[in-house]
């Protein structure tokens, strides 16, 4: 089993829309998450943290739920350019230069 | 300010042959990192270096040798090429060991036929 599994996708919605990803991880001692954005053939890049109590940053909305083991993204208003992927990433314990990523959830939206 | 290059942007082997990947960062970030990408696998932590002179496995160190050169550049080199090691291959580094935040190079196509 995966450490970091994501529904690979693609989610295919129009501009404007709501959408939201889930991602799920197994090792309870996780510690820490994270989504990053990775552009076709492009290097990922940090999109935000996921702190406990939930936080966001303009359209994106990021939430942990510890007792079920997952996170969530949320995107509002869809735009062309929120098109990527999607990469879940958890650190597990306190070894923070190991990040762990899922495979990533590909988002296309439609003019 | 180029932050975290690589070197070269793609590369077609033999079976057999040995190719050393070529990164740097002008960023005077303690910590550096190899990671392969494939399909579907999400990135694999193949090596990584806390700080300058030292280095330790990741999660799929074999058929890899890496080399901590200096502050700036991490190498990663294949000895002996193999078609299960076609990938992409992503250098990145970060502030200290301790910093969640890694900045990524634009990565590296390898195939191996």
């Amino acid at each position: 089993r995966k450490e970091v599994e994501q529904d690979p996708g693609p989610f295919n919605v129009p501009e404007g829309a709501t959408v939201a990803f889930n991602c799920t991880y197994s090792n309870s001692a996780s510690q820490s998450f994270f989504w990053y954005r990775q552009d076709c053939r492009k290097e990922p890049k940090l999109l935000m943290s996921v702190y406990s109590s939930g936080n966001e940053d303009g359209r994106f909305t990021a939430q942990l739920n510890r007792a079920s083991q997952y996170i969530s993204l949320l995107i509002r208003d869809s735009k062309l350019s929120d098109s990527a992927t999607y990469l879940c990433v958890v650190i597990i314990g306190n070894a923070g230069n190991m990040l762990t990523f899922g495979g990533g959830t590909r988002l296309m939206v439609k003019p | 300010n180029a932050g975290v290059t690589q070197t070269p942007k793609f590369q077609v082997l033999k079976t057999g042959q040995s190719m050393t990947l070529q990164c740097a960062q002008d960023m005077n970030h303690n910590s550096m990192y190899w990671y392969r990408q494939d399909p579907g696998m999400g990135l694999r932590l193949i090596y990584y270096s806390a700080s300058e002179g030292t280095t330790d496995k990741g999660e799929v160190p074999n058929g890899y040798n890496v080399s901590r050169l200096n502050k700036r550049e991490f190498s990663l080199r294949l000895e002996s090429a193999a078609p299960s090691q076609t990938s992409v291959y992503f250098c990145a580094s970060s502030g200290t060991s301790d910093s969640y935040e890694q900045y990524f190079g634009p990565g590296t196509r390898l195939t191996v036929t």
